[in-house]
């Protein structure tokens, strides 16, 4: 399995509703990361996780909460969004150094 | 922090070569990666340099002059499906899992 899983694909929510992303890696892969990418921009680092511990916070608003339930299982706990924080929502995997599988990514957009 | 410059878009005929470069400021470097986006789509890998020089991967070469601050892509025997956005991304300061993206060079193909 050499691929990294993203659900749902496309998510609508009002500003005040509660929603999670969910990512899945079954690659072995000890770190596991999150980024935001707006339209015709590149991929914006949000968080990392190593070794299921949080290792990066790139100073990501509290509406954005990670979770890494296990080693294979990567979450970000929506609350609160604002409309500007439509995007699309990738996560990532990697094996130490190497370079990083992304999964499909979850189209979000906040009404 | 890091500045990373490639050119917005650019376009090249089916069955040509067609380098994309990219030039980059960091306090500290630790490696370059190439990533190719359809739209839509996640990032896929490319390639990895770390040491100055050529590697060579199919279709698909990537130079790094670590001096000069500078890397290239580059395409032979274009295809149609080559068309998609092309990222450099560097690894810098901060730990192995902090890379960051340049704004991407859209390639189209033409016949």
């Amino acid at each position: 399995d050499t691929e990294v899983t993203q659900t749902p694909k496309h998510l609508v929510m009002g500003m005040t509703n509660k929603k999670s992303l969910k990512c899945e890696q079954h690659m072995g892969h000890r770190a596991m990361y999150w980024y935001k990418q707006k339209a015709k921009k590149p991929p914006e680092l949000m968080f990392v996780y190593s070794y299921e511990k949080l290792s990066i916070n790139e100073s990501v608003p509290s509406r954005f909460s990670p979770e890494c339930p296990n080693s294979s299982l990567l979450n970000l706990h929506l609350h609160a969004l604002q409309p500007e924080d439509s995007a699309l929502y990738l996560c990532a995997s990697s094996q130490d150094s190497n370079e990083q599988f992304f999964g499909p990514g979850t189209r979000l957009t906040v009404l | 922090g890091q500045n990373i410059d490639q050119p917005t878009e650019m376009t090249a005929t089916e069955g040509a070569i067609v380098q994309i470069n990219c030039t980059y400021q960091t306090s500290g470097f630790n490696g370059l990666f190439w990533y190719q986006q359809h739209a839509g789509e996640a990032p896929t890998f490319l390639s990895y340099n770390v040491l100055d020089g050529l590697e060579e991967k199919g279709r698909f070469s990537s130079f790094l002059s670590r001096s000069k601050g500078y890397s290239y892509l580059l395409l032979k025997e274009l295809q149609m499906k080559d068309s998609a956005s092309y990222l450099c991304a560097v690894r810098g300061p901060g730990g192995y899992q902090k890379v960051t993206f340049g704004t991407g060079t859209k390639l189209q193909v033409i016949p």
